[in-house]
Protein backbone atom coordinates (compact mmCIF):
# COMPACT_ATOMS: atom_id res chain seq x y z
CA UNK A 1 0.00 0.00 0.00
CA UNK A 2 1.55 3.43 -1.09
CA UNK A 3 1.88 5.89 1.65
CA UNK A 4 0.21 9.52 1.04
CA UNK A 5 2.10 12.60 1.71
CA UNK A 6 1.35 15.97 2.07
CA UNK A 7 1.46 18.27 0.52
CA UNK A 8 2.09 17.64 -2.68
CA UNK A 9 4.27 20.71 -3.32
CA UNK A 10 5.66 23.90 -1.21
CA UNK A 11 7.24 26.77 -2.06
CA UNK A 12 9.45 28.71 0.37
CA UNK A 13 11.74 31.47 0.76
CA UNK A 14 14.86 30.84 2.25
CA UNK A 15 14.85 30.70 6.12
CA UNK A 16 11.39 29.97 6.38
CA UNK A 17 10.50 26.11 7.37
CA UNK A 18 8.30 23.55 6.01
CA UNK A 19 6.47 20.50 7.13
CA UNK A 20 6.12 17.15 5.15
CA UNK A 21 4.05 14.38 6.60
CA UNK A 22 3.75 10.41 5.33
CA UNK A 23 0.91 8.47 6.42
CA UNK A 24 0.12 4.87 6.14
CA UNK A 25 -3.06 3.01 6.48
CA UNK A 26 -1.05 -0.18 7.51
CA UNK A 27 1.41 -0.69 10.65
CA UNK A 28 4.86 0.21 9.61
CA UNK A 29 8.26 -1.21 10.94
CA UNK A 30 10.72 1.49 8.99
CA UNK A 31 10.10 5.49 7.17
CA UNK A 32 12.82 6.26 5.00
CA UNK A 33 13.27 10.02 3.95
CA UNK A 34 14.88 10.70 0.28
CA UNK A 35 15.49 13.82 -1.69
CA UNK A 36 15.52 13.59 -4.80
CA UNK A 37 17.17 16.49 -7.24
CA UNK A 38 16.02 17.32 -10.87
CA UNK A 39 17.65 14.67 -13.18
CA UNK A 40 19.32 13.35 -10.42
CA UNK A 41 18.94 9.93 -8.12
CA UNK A 42 17.45 10.11 -4.38
CA UNK A 43 19.60 10.78 -2.23
CA UNK A 44 18.75 9.09 1.49
CA UNK A 45 18.45 11.58 3.88
CA UNK A 46 17.57 9.48 7.40
CA UNK A 47 15.38 6.14 8.56
CA UNK A 48 13.41 5.70 11.34
CA UNK A 49 12.56 3.05 13.04
CA UNK A 50 9.69 1.41 14.62
CA UNK A 51 10.26 2.14 18.03
CA UNK A 52 12.88 4.77 17.72
CA UNK A 53 12.65 8.57 18.24
CA UNK A 54 13.04 11.85 16.20
CA UNK A 55 16.29 11.76 14.12
CA UNK A 56 17.93 15.13 12.45
CA UNK A 57 21.22 16.39 10.71
CA UNK A 58 21.91 19.86 10.31
CA UNK A 59 18.69 21.45 9.58
CA UNK A 60 16.77 18.67 9.01
CA UNK A 61 15.22 16.12 11.01
CA UNK A 62 12.31 13.85 11.11
CA UNK A 63 9.55 12.08 13.89
CA UNK A 64 7.69 8.65 13.68
CA UNK A 65 4.38 8.15 15.28
CA UNK A 66 3.84 4.36 15.04
CA UNK A 67 0.41 4.97 16.86
CA UNK A 68 -1.06 7.08 14.03
CA UNK A 69 1.27 5.41 11.41
CA UNK A 70 2.82 8.39 10.37
CA UNK A 71 6.12 10.47 9.83
CA UNK A 72 7.11 14.06 9.23
CA UNK A 73 10.06 15.25 7.83
CA UNK A 74 11.09 18.92 9.67
CA UNK A 75 13.00 21.72 7.65
CA UNK A 76 14.78 24.23 9.21
CA UNK A 77 15.41 27.84 7.95
CA UNK A 78 15.45 26.08 4.10
CA UNK A 79 17.97 26.66 2.10
CA UNK A 80 18.32 26.91 -1.57
CA UNK A 81 20.13 23.50 -1.41
CA UNK A 82 16.66 21.92 0.12
CA UNK A 83 14.85 22.19 -3.81
CA UNK A 84 14.23 18.90 -4.79
CA UNK A 85 11.24 16.31 -4.27
CA UNK A 86 11.17 14.49 -1.12
CA UNK A 87 9.69 10.87 -0.96
CA UNK A 88 8.99 9.27 2.13
CA UNK A 89 9.34 5.50 1.88
CA UNK A 90 7.68 2.78 4.21
CA UNK A 91 8.28 -0.73 5.05
CA UNK A 92 5.64 -2.92 6.77
CA UNK A 93 7.44 -5.54 8.21
CA UNK A 94 11.48 -6.04 8.25
CA UNK A 95 13.09 -7.33 4.75
CA UNK A 96 9.66 -6.34 3.49
CA UNK A 97 9.32 -4.21 0.18
CA UNK A 98 10.02 -0.55 0.34
CA UNK A 99 7.13 1.43 -1.19
CA UNK A 100 7.80 5.12 -1.70
CA UNK A 101 4.86 7.88 -1.51
CA UNK A 102 4.27 10.26 -4.42
CA UNK A 103 6.63 12.34 -3.45
CA UNK A 104 6.71 16.02 -1.96
CA UNK A 105 8.09 18.94 -4.77
CA UNK A 106 9.73 21.86 -2.39
CA UNK A 107 11.05 24.69 -3.80
CA UNK A 108 12.79 27.25 -2.08
CA UNK A 109 13.55 30.66 -3.73
CA UNK A 110 15.66 33.54 -2.68
CA UNK B 1 33.97 2.96 -3.41
CA UNK B 2 32.25 3.20 -6.68
CA UNK B 3 28.54 3.86 -6.27
CA UNK B 4 25.63 1.73 -8.23
CA UNK B 5 26.09 2.12 -12.03
CA UNK B 6 23.28 1.05 -14.68
CA UNK B 7 23.61 0.94 -17.99
CA UNK B 8 22.81 2.17 -20.93
CA UNK B 9 21.93 5.53 -19.55
CA UNK B 10 19.12 5.88 -22.25
CA UNK B 11 17.32 3.79 -24.42
CA UNK B 12 14.69 4.20 -27.26
CA UNK B 13 12.57 1.08 -28.38
CA UNK B 14 9.35 0.42 -29.97
CA UNK B 15 6.01 -1.24 -29.46
CA UNK B 16 6.40 -4.98 -29.13
CA UNK B 17 10.27 -4.76 -28.58
CA UNK B 18 11.97 -6.40 -25.45
CA UNK B 19 14.04 -4.87 -23.46
CA UNK B 20 17.13 -5.43 -20.77
CA UNK B 21 18.73 -3.10 -18.74
CA UNK B 22 21.53 -3.80 -16.07
CA UNK B 23 22.22 -2.65 -12.20
CA UNK B 24 25.28 -2.76 -10.74
CA UNK B 25 26.01 -2.40 -7.08
CA UNK B 26 27.54 -1.08 -5.02
CA UNK B 27 30.77 -3.61 -4.08
CA UNK B 28 29.82 -6.00 -0.62
CA UNK B 29 25.92 -4.90 -1.13
CA UNK B 30 23.42 -8.45 -2.14
CA UNK B 31 19.91 -6.85 -2.98
CA UNK B 32 19.36 -5.07 -5.64
CA UNK B 33 16.17 -3.65 -5.40
CA UNK B 34 14.28 -2.09 -9.12
CA UNK B 35 11.49 0.85 -9.27
CA UNK B 36 10.07 2.54 -12.06
CA UNK B 37 9.71 6.39 -11.70
CA UNK B 38 7.34 8.35 -14.12
CA UNK B 39 5.78 11.78 -13.19
CA UNK B 40 2.45 10.37 -12.75
CA UNK B 41 3.21 8.03 -10.27
CA UNK B 42 6.22 8.88 -8.56
CA UNK B 43 8.64 5.44 -7.85
CA UNK B 44 6.72 2.51 -8.58
CA UNK B 45 8.58 -0.35 -6.88
CA UNK B 46 8.95 -3.55 -9.21
CA UNK B 47 11.22 -6.27 -7.41
CA UNK B 48 14.02 -6.84 -5.10
CA UNK B 49 16.60 -9.99 -5.46
CA UNK B 50 18.60 -11.09 -2.78
CA UNK B 51 21.37 -13.61 -3.30
CA UNK B 52 20.32 -14.37 -6.14
CA UNK B 53 16.48 -14.79 -5.51
CA UNK B 54 13.89 -12.48 -5.96
CA UNK B 55 12.75 -11.66 -2.44
CA UNK B 56 9.89 -9.12 -2.69
CA UNK B 57 7.61 -7.78 -5.58
CA UNK B 58 5.72 -5.61 -6.91
CA UNK B 59 2.21 -5.20 -8.52
CA UNK B 60 3.54 -5.54 -12.46
CA UNK B 61 2.38 -7.46 -15.20
CA UNK B 62 4.71 -10.52 -16.01
CA UNK B 63 6.55 -8.82 -18.92
CA UNK B 64 8.40 -7.40 -15.97
CA UNK B 65 10.78 -9.89 -15.15
CA UNK B 66 14.58 -9.54 -13.29
CA UNK B 67 17.12 -11.45 -12.27
CA UNK B 68 20.59 -11.51 -9.92
CA UNK B 69 23.72 -13.31 -10.72
CA UNK B 70 26.07 -14.39 -8.15
CA UNK B 71 28.28 -11.37 -8.22
CA UNK B 72 24.87 -9.41 -6.91
CA UNK B 73 25.10 -7.70 -10.49
CA UNK B 74 21.17 -7.49 -11.77
CA UNK B 75 19.36 -7.05 -14.80
CA UNK B 76 15.65 -6.47 -15.73
CA UNK B 77 14.02 -7.16 -18.79
CA UNK B 78 10.67 -6.22 -20.16
CA UNK B 79 9.00 -8.40 -23.05
CA UNK B 80 6.41 -6.80 -25.17
CA UNK B 81 6.94 -2.99 -24.39
CA UNK B 82 4.05 -1.07 -24.55
CA UNK B 83 3.83 3.20 -24.71
CA UNK B 84 3.11 3.15 -20.84
CA UNK B 85 6.39 1.80 -20.30
CA UNK B 86 8.53 4.61 -21.14
CA UNK B 87 9.92 6.00 -17.64
CA UNK B 88 13.08 5.79 -15.58
CA UNK B 89 14.20 3.14 -14.30
CA UNK B 90 16.19 3.41 -11.09
CA UNK B 91 18.17 0.49 -9.16
CA UNK B 92 18.75 0.59 -6.08
CA UNK B 93 21.63 -1.64 -3.65
CA UNK B 94 21.61 -2.03 -0.26
CA UNK B 95 23.69 -4.66 2.14
CA UNK B 96 21.51 -5.91 3.68
CA UNK B 97 22.56 -6.07 7.67
CA UNK B 98 19.01 -7.42 8.72
CA UNK B 99 18.04 -3.96 10.08
CA UNK B 100 16.32 -1.29 8.08
CA UNK B 101 19.16 -0.28 5.11
CA UNK B 102 19.75 2.15 3.55
CA UNK B 103 19.58 2.25 -0.47
CA UNK B 104 21.63 3.79 -2.72
CA UNK B 105 20.04 4.87 -6.01
CA UNK B 106 21.78 4.43 -9.65
CA UNK B 107 21.22 7.28 -11.96
CA UNK B 108 18.98 5.44 -14.04
CA UNK B 109 17.98 4.26 -17.19
CA UNK B 110 15.33 6.27 -18.83
CA UNK B 111 13.54 4.13 -21.48
CA UNK B 112 11.38 5.88 -24.27
CA UNK B 113 9.04 3.28 -26.09
CA UNK B 114 7.72 4.82 -29.63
Amino acid sequence: QQPVQSPQAVILREGEDAVINCSSSKALYSVHWYRQKHGEAPVFLMILLKGGEQKGHDKISASFNEKKQQSSLYLTASQLSYSGTYFCGTENNQGGKLIFGQGTELSVKP
Amino acid sequence: KAGVTQTPRYLIKTRGQQVTLSCSPISGHRSVSWYQQTPGQGLQFLFEYFSETQRNKGNFPGRFSGRQFSNSRSEMNVSTLELGDSALYLCASSLPSGAPDTQYFGPGTRLTVL
